[in-house]
């Protein structure tokens, strides 16, 4: 199984608003990812886990507030987002150090609108 | 250095036709090679993927050329399918737990 979950699939939220982006994998990765993809670009890295705690943050602003709970969990908390910040956000996941397991396996993402 | 260009941006071939997207990268410490497909809507999935050490890899329609001396790397579709129609990234990386680059990505579009 190579499944990454993803919930909400759609969210619409105010500039106001607090929102949280829930991801979950039950493949014993231990390294988990959240990327940003703007429309007709590439994947960009926001943050990365590893062995549940955060190992890089690709200089994100502080209104995303990454938590990975458990090994299987990663959540991405939202607050004063703003509409440039609309976007897919993708999760992704990992074996760590096991060469020939490097594939990062994503998930189907989460649509963000800020209004 | 730590970029990964890709080319074409789009292609159009016909059914049953040989698609080929071309990458190249300078950051000769990258050690891992994945290519990904992307369908509107969808999260990447992996497609195929290679290491430096292996100058060409097959699976299926889908082939990986690889030229280290070159510092590039391809990607052939064979008998292109209309259900192939899709966005194709390629990508590079070092170790695990890594930041991924990636390329530009390609629009691929199979005419039927």
């Amino acid at each position: 199984d190579t499944e990454v979950t993803q919930t909400p699939k759609h969210l619409v939220m105010g500039m106001t608003n607090k929102k949280s982006l829930k991801c979950e994998q039950h493949m014993g990765h231990r390294a988990m990812y959240w990327y940003k993809q703007k429309a007709k670009k590439p994947p960009e890295l926001m943050f990365v886990y590893s062995y549940e705690k955060l190992s890089i943050n690709e200089s994100v602003p502080s209104r995303f507030s990454p938590e990975c709970p458990n090994s299987s969990l990663l959540n991405l908390h939202l607050h004063a987002l703003q509409p440039e910040d609309s976007a897919l956000y993708l999760c992704a996941s990992s074996h760590l150090g096991r060469v020939g397991h490097e594939t990062q396996y994503f998930g189907p993402g989460t649509r963000l609108l800020v209004l | 250095q730590q970029q990964v260009k890709q080319s074409p941006q789009s292609l159009i071939v016909q059914k049953g036709g040989i698609s080929i997207i071309n990458c190249a990268y300078e950051n000769t410490a990258f050690d891992y090679f994945p290519w990904y497909q992307q369908f509107p809507g969808k999260g990447p999935a992996l497609l195929i993927a290679i290491r430096p050490d292996v100058s060409e890899k097959k699976e299926g329609r889908f082939t990986i050329s690889f030229n280290k001396s070159a510092k590039q790397f391809s990607l052939h579709i064979m008998d292109s399918q209309p259900g192939d129609s899709a966005t194709y990234f390629c990508a590079a990386s070092r170790g695990s737990a890594s930041k991924i680059i990636f390329g530009s990505g390609t629009r691929l579009s199979i005419r039927p």
